[in-house]
């Protein structure tokens, strides 16, 4: 079975550049998460979406940031501008259930990415 | 507040036997997750405790206090691939998100 697919693995590009982080679910997982992980921070939550639907997006850091979900199959995560301070890894998981689950969470292998 | 620990790193011998403890403050709690994460790897889901007392599975135990906000994981018969950063994270209920801790990171040595 297909786990979570992410693109690109990894992206180096310079400050002020536009970059968009591509996820694909595992097929029936209704509940899509983005997070971010730094060694200072840990990994911190950015947004959830539930069916489609923006839930929480208290984590995404500021306006540059943005998240889409046009369907079931497909999420994008756009920083723009871009600033060196984004440098991270950046997991999409998916998971079953509706908003009062207990599924464990299914995580892509991530994308690296540098700010220069 | 949504508040974590867990000790940062850990070292142990190879058929060892090491707990990693996890204390959590958070509002609407559901339950405790743990995910095992190899470096440069993603996380992967590792037990899931709902319920006061101790779940196992194969060499890995993970215990739930909800009263006191304390889990723990137990890894017996320590092997060299359990070298790893192991990640508590609180389920909570209200928009049912995870909140990680920041990982502790475990080495064997054999």
């Amino acid at each position: 079975d297909a786990g979570v697919i992410q693109s690109p693995r990894h992206e180096v590009t310079e400050m002020g550049q536009e970059v968009t982080l591509r996820c694909k679910p595992i097929s029936g997982h209704n509940s899509l998460f983005w997070y971010r992980q730094t060694m200072m921070r840990g990994l911190e939550l950015l947004i959830y979406f539930n069916n489609n639907v923006p839930i929480d997006d208290s984590g995404m850091p500021e306006d540059r940031f943005s998240a889409k979900m046009p369907n079931a199959s497909f999420s994008t995560l756009k920083i723009q501008p871009s600033e060196p301070r984004d440098s991270a890894v950046y997991f999409c998981a998916s998971s079953k259930g509706g908003l009062s689950f207990n599924q464990p969470q299914h995580f892509g292998d991530g994308t690296r990415l540098s700010i220069l | 507040g949504q508040n974590i620990d867990q000790p940062t790193e850990m070292t142990a011998t190879e058929g060892a036997i090491v707990q990693i403890n996890c204390t959590y403050q958070t509002s609407g709690f559901n339950g405790l997750f743990w995910y095992q994460q190899h470096a440069g790897e993603a996380p992967t889901f590792l037990s899931y405790n709902v319920l006061d007392g101790l779940e196992e599975k194969g060499r890995f135990s993970s215990f739930l206090s909800r009263s006191k906000g304390y889990s723990y994981l137990l890894l017996k018969e320590l092997q060299m691939k359990d070298s790893a950063s192991y990640l508590c994270a609180a389920h909570n209920s209200g928009y049912s998100t995870l909140t990680f801790g920041k990982g502790t990171m475990l080495l064997v040595s054999p």
